[in-house]
C-alpha cells in the first residue's frame, strides 16, 4: 500500500542545468498537486493536475517551470535553466477526486542548485 | 490576499507538558481547515475541520475551529519527544480547486 512516491529524494544541479522531479500518486488517485517549500517558509501551491490536464497553474512561475501528468507514468515537474533561488524542497500530493481537500503528501525532493 | 498565520513559530517544552498551537486565517469563502504534522519528510494528515465548535480528537491530540473569530487551535496533552515536529495549518478557500494555503508552521521541540 505505497503512498505518494517522489524521486529523487535529493537532486543537485549546477546553474543553467535542467531539473526533473517525479511523482507517482497513491494508487487510485488521479489528482496531483505540486508544492514548494523554502527554508523557514510554509508550503506554497504551484500547480494542480489531473491525468493529461493542467487544472490550475496559478502558483507556477511564468518562465522555466512546467508540469505534466501523462496518461501513463508519473507526474513530472520540470525546471529549466535552474538558478540558486530554485533551491527548495518540492512536495507532491495526491487525492482521489476533485474537490477532495485531504491531500496525501510524498516525502519531497530537495533540490540544491550550486 | 488569502493568508494563514500560525503562532508561535517555535516552541520548546518538556515531556508531559500540554501545548496549544494557534492558526488564524483570512480567506475568501472558507471551506475547510487542515492540520498536518511534518517531521523530516512527508507532511502527514492530522485533522480536517469544517464546522465551528466541534472538537476533533485523536489520542492526545485535539483540535477545534472557530469560524466566527477565524482561527483554530491544536492541543497536545502529555507531550512526548516523538511529538517534536513542525505542525502545519492549511486552509481551503472556495473556488481554489482544492489547493491548500499553508501557514509557516510551528516548530515544536519536546525535551526529555
Amino acid at each position: 500500500n505505497a503512498g505518494v512516491m517522489q524521486n529523487p529524494r535529493h537532486l543537485v544541479r549546477r546553474r543553467g542545468q535542467e531539473a526533473r522531479l517525479r511523482c507517482s500518486p497513491m494508487k487510485g488517485h488521479s489528482h496531483v498537486y505540486w508544492y514548494r517549500q523554502l527554508p523557514e517558509e510554509g508550503l506554497k501551491f504551484m500547480v494542480y493536475l489531473q491525468k493529461e490536464n493542467i487544472i490550475d497553474e496559478s502558483g507556477m512561475p511564468k518562465e522555466r517551470f512546467s508540469a505534466e501528468f501523462p496518461k501513463e507514468g508519473p507526474s513530472i515537474l520540470r525546471i529549466q535553466q535552474v538558478v540558486r533561488g530554485d533551491s527548495a524542497a518540492y512536495f507532491c500530493a495526491s487525492s482521489p477526486r476533485a474537490g477532495n481537500e485531504k491531500l496525501f503528501f510524498g516525502s519531497g525532493t530537495q533540490l540544491s542548485v550550486l | 490576499e488569502d493568508k494563514v498565520v500560525q503562532s508561535p513559530l517555535s516552541l520548546v517544552v518538556h515531556e508531559g507538558d500540554t501545548v496549544t498551537l494557534n492558526c488564524s486565517y483570512e480567506v475568501t469563502n472558507f471551506r475547510s481547515l487542515l492540520w498536518y504534522k511534518q517531521e523530516k519528510k512527508a507532511p502527514t494528515f492530522l485533522f480536517m475541520l469544517t464546522s465551528s465548535g466541534i472538537e476533533k480528537k485523536s489520542g492526545r491530540l485535539s483540535s477545534i475551529l472557530d469560524k466566527k473569530e477565524l482561527f483554530s487551535i491544536l492541543n497536545i496533552t502529555a507531550t512526548q519527544t516523538g511529538d517534536s515536529a513542525i505542525y502545519l495549518c492549511a486552509v481551503v478557500a472556495g473556488g481554489s480547486q482544492g489547493n491548500l494555503i499553508f501557514g509557516k508552521g510551528t516548530k515544536l521541540s519536546v525535551k526529555p
